[in-house]
């Protein structure tokens, strides 16, 4: 199995202040043949499923504001949200789907 | 609007049975593989379980292979999950999750999720 590895497990940030989430897969989840990297990233709030964000590693879902972006390839992977707004304090998750699915353990993202 | 509803969710017993449905809405049902993804409390997200369009593939985690089955009714819009052999470890809330026409690589959009829970 692909083991997903994030780090900080939780996070305080202040309001307007750039947040990162790193994510390491135990194997590269870069696919040669299209040179996509298959990972996601999810944002869960609390009593809510998760919502995606970003797939393909940096691609954008629509409706996704412009704050949030992903980076990376291979095996190390970053989500940045550049300037924090109250509405982001959420549970942020990576997932890869080059072999299988499996999660990163998840980050908990609170306001400073 | 897209929406999955779960349903069938519930207290049983080590060995006991339950069969879960989610119905969707909004979006052509048929056209996407879909998926069941379970979270333990407190716990991450764990894939179970996937189906494809036509029902002819289905793909499933080690820890329920030979206990699960997925299943789905497109004339019902309707997905399934039989689950069988019950084990306390299986207790999380269950979501279905849509996945894309091509296969599935990520989840979007999921359901709120029905609660299982496995205890004596």
């Amino acid at each position: 199995d692909i083991v997903m590895t994030q780090s900080p497990d939780s996070l305080a940030v202040s309001l307007g202040e750039r947040a990162t989430i790193n994510c390491k897969s135990s194997q590269s989840v870069l696919y040669s043949s299209d040179n996509k990297n298959y990972l996601a990233w999810y944002q869960q709030k609390p009593g809510q499923p998760p919502k995606l964000l970003i797939y393909w590693a940096s691609t954008r879902e629509s409706g996704v504001p412009d704050r949030f972006s992903g980076s990376g390839s291979g095996t190390d992977f970053t989500l940045t949200i550049s300037s924090l707004q109250a509405e982001d304090v959420a549970v942020y998750y990576c997932q890869q789907c080059y072999r299988g699915y499996t999660f990163g353990q998840g980050t908990k993202l609170e306001i400073k | 609007e897209v929406q999955l509803v779960e349903s069938g969710g519930g207290f049983v017993q080590p060995g006991g049975s339950l069969r879960l449905s989610c119905v969707a809405s909004g979006f052509t049902f048929s056209s996407y593989w879909m998926s069941w993804v379970r979270q333990a409390p407190g716990k991450g997200l764990e894939w179970v379980a996937n189906i494809k369009q036509d029902g002819n593939e289905k793909y499933y985690v080690d820890s329920v292979k030979g206990r699960f089955t997925i299943s789905r009714d497109n004339a019902k819009n309707s997905l399934y999950l039989q689950m069988n052999s019950l084990r306390v470890e299986d207790t999380a809330v269950y979501s279905c999750a849509r996945g894309q026409v091509t296969g599935t690589n990520w989840f979007a959009p999921w359901g709120q999720g029905t609660p299982v829970t496995v205890s004596s």
